[in-house]
């Protein structure tokens, strides 16, 4: 079964500074899709970014990207140049590409505090 | 745009009671899953459906009934509500619908549940 992890229960950053957060994942597939969703106060979940595993290059959207590392199963989200409005639970998740209506795994979640 | 639509956004509930929690998207999606947040625990998935007429486990199924009652619906019951069945419960659905598959889940604003 795949797990993903969270391991930084919660970060703080000043305004402007970027932050990294880690996510590391346990498969045994070769193919899948990686995700990074946000969820503000509001409690609505957004989507971030999204990875192919079968694709090298790390995604960018903006100011986030992705640090993917295939063989030490890591998955890390940059912020950059952190807004206030950054502020919000991130959630790594897991999905095999084998099906693609299969189930997505979730972490724990990391709850990150921009302070102005 | 409605996108996922879920319903009530609270509840109050006594133990033994049971409810429903619908859900409906309008995005042609075939998968539709239904997931628990708890503090700490992240989101956990309960139930999804890959298709019409399809539903299968996920990680928490326990005290949990659902039913695919066509393309655009997934319920959820709780037939006997007890208290660790407190939590914010989400309904989201993924698929090629009218645009390119890219497996992000879309979700609806959540259902926040309290079984005293």
């Amino acid at each position: 079964a795949q797990t993903v992890t969270q391991s930084q229960p919660e970060m703080s950053v000043q305004e402007a500074e970027t932050v990294t957060l880690s996510c590391t994942y346990d498969t045994s597939e070769n193919n899948y899709y990686l995700f990074w969703y946000k969820q503000p106060p509001s409690r609505q979940m957004i989507l971030v970014i999204r990875q192919e595993a079968y694709k090298q290059q790390n995604a960018t959207e903006n100011r986030f990207s992705v640090n993917f590392q295939k063989a030490a199963k890591s998955f890390s989200l940059k912020i950059s140049d952190s807004q206030l409005g950054d502020t919000a639970m991130y959630f790594c998740a897991f999905m095999k590409l084998l099906n693609r209506d299969d189930k997505i795994i979730f972490g724990k979640g990391t709850r990150l505090h921009i302070l102005p | 745009n409605a996108g996922v639509t879920q319903t009530p956004k609270f509840q109050v509930l006594k133990t033994g009671q049971s409810m429903t929690l619908q859900c409906a998207q309008d995005m042609n999606h075939n998968s539709m899953y239904w997931y628990r947040q708890d503090p700490g625990m992240g989101l956990r998935l309960i139930y999804y459906s890959a298709s019409e007429g399809t539903t299968d486990k996920g990680e928490v199924p326990n005290g949990y009934n659902v039913s695919r009652l066509n393309k655009r619906e997934f319920s959820l019951r709780l037939e006997s509500a007890a208290p660790s069945q407190t939590s914010v419960y989400f309904c989201a659905s993924s698929g090629r619908g009218r645009r390119r598959w890219t497996g992000e889940l879309f979700f609806g604003e959540g259902s926040r549940l309290t079984v005293l």
